[in-house]
């Protein structure tokens, strides 16, 4: 089965400055990745998605890329806001399965 | 659109009783998704279902665990004899798309439960 790792510690920022957070996986390559952000007491919400022969995505001032040399994903946010304050999760599809990570803690600082 | 409705939002439970969580998708979705999310374990999987009919049920943990989805706007999962082992939030998620696994989730706020 697929194993992801994201950035197992909660990832503290600067207002204003980029966050990148990374998500790295094992075995197959999926044929796509995504991006979900979950508030304290809510479902994940999409963000974006890219397929595994795509090298980078951008919306607005959100950026991922995906190297399948590398089995990773980075995700990155910039001019970081406290509002971006949120765990973010990348989600996998391989084959017929589809994983999610444990996600990752972002905490802005004004 | 209401989004994604599931009820209840908690569930307070002792072990051994029977608990069942409802779902309604958003409206012509035609694929849902049954997820349970963990500290441990984050958000796995248990079951997906396109036009009402169960594709995957491979990560649903035993056979105490059932989910049926009788019309396009109705589903259910259900647990019996439930265990505090099973406290968790169990999340809902729809999507447009056949075969739903390839485009984006739209999740509900969740059901936690909490089995003492």
């Amino acid at each position: 089965s697929q194993k992801i790792e994201q950035n197992s510690e909660a990832l503290n920022i600067q207002e204003g400055k980029t966050a990148t957070l990374t998500c790295n996986y094992t075995n197959y390559s999926p044929a796509y990745l995504q991006w979900y952000r979950q508030d304290p007491g809510r479902g994940p919400v999409f963000l974006l998605l890219i397929r595994e022969n795509e090298k980078e995505k951008r919306k607005e001032r959100l950026k991922v890329t995906f190297d399948t040399t590398l089995k990773q994903s980075l995700f990155h946010i910039t001019a970081s806001q406290p509002a971006d304050s949120a765990t973010y999760l990348c989600a996998l599809l391989t084959g017929n399965q589809f994983y999610f990570g444990t996600g990752t803690s972002l905490t802005v600082i004004p | 659109d209401a989004g994604v409705i599931q009820s209840p939002r908690h569930e307070v439970t002792e072990m051994g009783q029977e608990v069942t969580l409802r779902c309604k998708p958003i409206s012509g979705h035609n694929s849902l998704f049954w997820y349970r999310q963990t500290m441990m374990r984050g958000l796995e999987l248990l079951i997906y279902f396109n036009n009402n009919v169960p594709i995957d049920d491979s990560g649903m943990p035993e056979d105490r665990f059932s989910a049926k989805m009788p019309n396009a706007s109705f589903s259910t999962l259900k647990i019996q004899p439930s265990e505090p082992r099973d406290s968790a939030v169990y999340f809902c998620a729809s999507s447009s798309r056949t075969p739903g696994l390839k485009d984006t989730q739209y999740f509900g706020p969740g059901t936690r439960l909490t089995v003492l």
